[in-house]
């Protein structure tokens, strides 16, 4: 089936130490999104590609980066994770923009220690 | 501008009874509505959207949601609720413009269905 594939599902790492997050999609969709999301709450974008575009949200912090390679693969760089940055990190994806849902991935649940 | 709320942090229903997660929405355009479950520790899973036409939208797992243009809502609801439901639900608003094709979410609605 296709869908959208987050590694790890848990991720442990020490203040300041960088951790990347993957994504994966077998669907071919030309947007991909990396969320934050913390206890319970809403979703809160930190940026999004479509192809190659970069879009990067206003209020994102600078220690989040993040990389596309190809169409199907997309990485989250937390650069100095502070205890924060603890969450869950979220990929989805979407087709060309116009009537189109949004697949997530089952999502990365980050710890800093 | 969009943004959408959902009025209520939590949903307490008995399993066989109607269930309503309520949305409303303002937008500065015509709108793109979806929902979206979450079950514990996992991604978002899209249940319906509304785009245009028939204002009843029926989705997955006997969900449906009805767009009402002049009250600005898009409330789901389902006719007879299961243990199973219980989750979080969250509603999405966007403009149907291709430029503007980032949804905004709301803060989400924990739905508990008691048996």
């Amino acid at each position: 089936d296709a869908m959208v594939i987050q590694n790890p599902r848990y991720q442990v790492t020490q203040f300041g130490k960088p951790v990347t997050l993957s994504c994966s999609q077998t669907l071919n969709h030309n947007v991909m999104y990396w969320y934050q999301q913390k206890s319970s709450q809403a979703p809160k974008l930190l940026f999004h590609y479509y192809d190659k575009d970069f879009n990067n949200e206003a209020d994102t912090p600078d220690n989040f980066q993040s990389r596309r390679p190809n169409t199907s693969f997309c990485f989250l760089d937390i650069r100095s994770p502070g205890l924060g940055d603890a969450a869950m990190y979220l990929c989805a994806t979407s087709r060309d923009p116009g009537l189109y849902e949004q697949y997530f991935g089952p999502g990365t649940r980050l710890t800093v220690t | 501008a969009q943004s959408v709320a959902q009025p209520e942090d939590q949903v307490n229903v008995a399993e066989g009874n109607p269930l309503t997660v309520k949305c409303t929405y303002s937008v500065s355009g015509n709108p793109y509505l979806f929902w979206y479950v979450q079950y514990p520790n996992r991604g978002l899973q899209f249940l319906l959207k509304y785009i245009t036409g028939d204002n009843l939208v029926k989705g997955s797992y006997g969900f449906e949601a009805e767009f009402n243009k002049s009250q600005t809502s898009f409330h789901l609801k389902k006719p007879s609720a299961l243990v199973s439901d219980s989750a979080l639900y969250f509603c999405a608003v966007r403009l149907s413009l291709l430029r503007s094709y980032i949804p905004t979410f709301g803060r989400g609605t924990s739905l508990i269905v008691h048996p």
